[in-house]
């Protein structure tokens, strides 16, 4: 079984630039999710899919960030504009079903604001 | 009071021997425990999947919980190099559903 697939890996940019990052989930997972990982942190939920509705966005800073999932499939992640606080790793992650089902999460693009 | 604590570490231990990786939590709410394993630039690995209190072994990982205590270990028998790692405790419960994780321990394992 092929894993959560995100790209690109690794991403440099100056601030007030934009960005997006790609992720594809596990064939049939229903539910997707973004994660930021700041250095030494764990994951922070940013939003989450079920199909192709948003679930939970609350954590989403949404004056630079967006989502969106069309098809119920794969997933981009925009910020724009970038903030120096934005670096980090943003984490792709997918589950047959939303509720208790066990996440599996892709390698991460980590990004980089100059 | 953050909703889970975990040590940071740096954790360093010889080859061979018990790791005890630790997590506390305050929301009673909390049903589901897990433990991911990081290898540095990579994503988390799910290694261990609970629910509620007692015991899981996998191997060389036994999970355990004690929900009275609102408490979670994860031990790391005849540890090897291999195990180095970040290792993320996670939970979640009730009707938000939400992931919560803890901090992360660095554990090295030295041949």
């Amino acid at each position: 079984e092929a894993g959560v697939a995100q790209s690109p890996r690794y991403k440099i940019i100056e601030k007030r630039q934009s960005v997006a990052f790609w992720c594809n989930p596990i064939s049939g997972h229903a539910t997707l999710y973004w994660y930021q990982q700041i250095l030494g942190q764990g994951p922070k939920l940013l939003i989450q899919f079920q199909n192709n509705g948003v679930v939970d966005d609350s954590q989403l800073p949404k004056d630079r960030f967006s989502a969106e999932r069309l098809k119920g499939v794969d997933s981009t992640l925009k910020i724009q504009p970038a903030k120096l606080e934005d670096s980090a790793v943003y984490l792709c992650a997918s589950s047959l079903e939303g509720g208790y089902q066990p996440q599996h999460f892709g390698d991460g693009t980590r990004l980089s604001i100059l | 009071q953050k909703e889970v604590e975990q040590d940071p570490g740096p954790l360093s231990v010889p080859e061979g021997a018990i790791v005890s990786l630790n997590c506390t939590y305050s929301n009673s709410a909390f049903q589901y425990f897990m433990w991911y394993r990081q290898y540095s630039r990579k994503g988390p690995e799910l290694l261990m999947y609970t629910y509620s209190s007692g015991n899981k072994e996998d191997g060389r990982f036994t999970a355990q919980v004690d929900k009275s205590s609102k408490y979670i270990s994860l031990f790391i028998r005849d540890s090897q190099p291999s195990d180095s790692a970040t290792y993320l405790c996670a939970m979640t419960g009730g009707s938000n559903y939400k992931l919560t994780f803890g901090k992360g321990t660095l554990l090295t394992v030295n041949p």
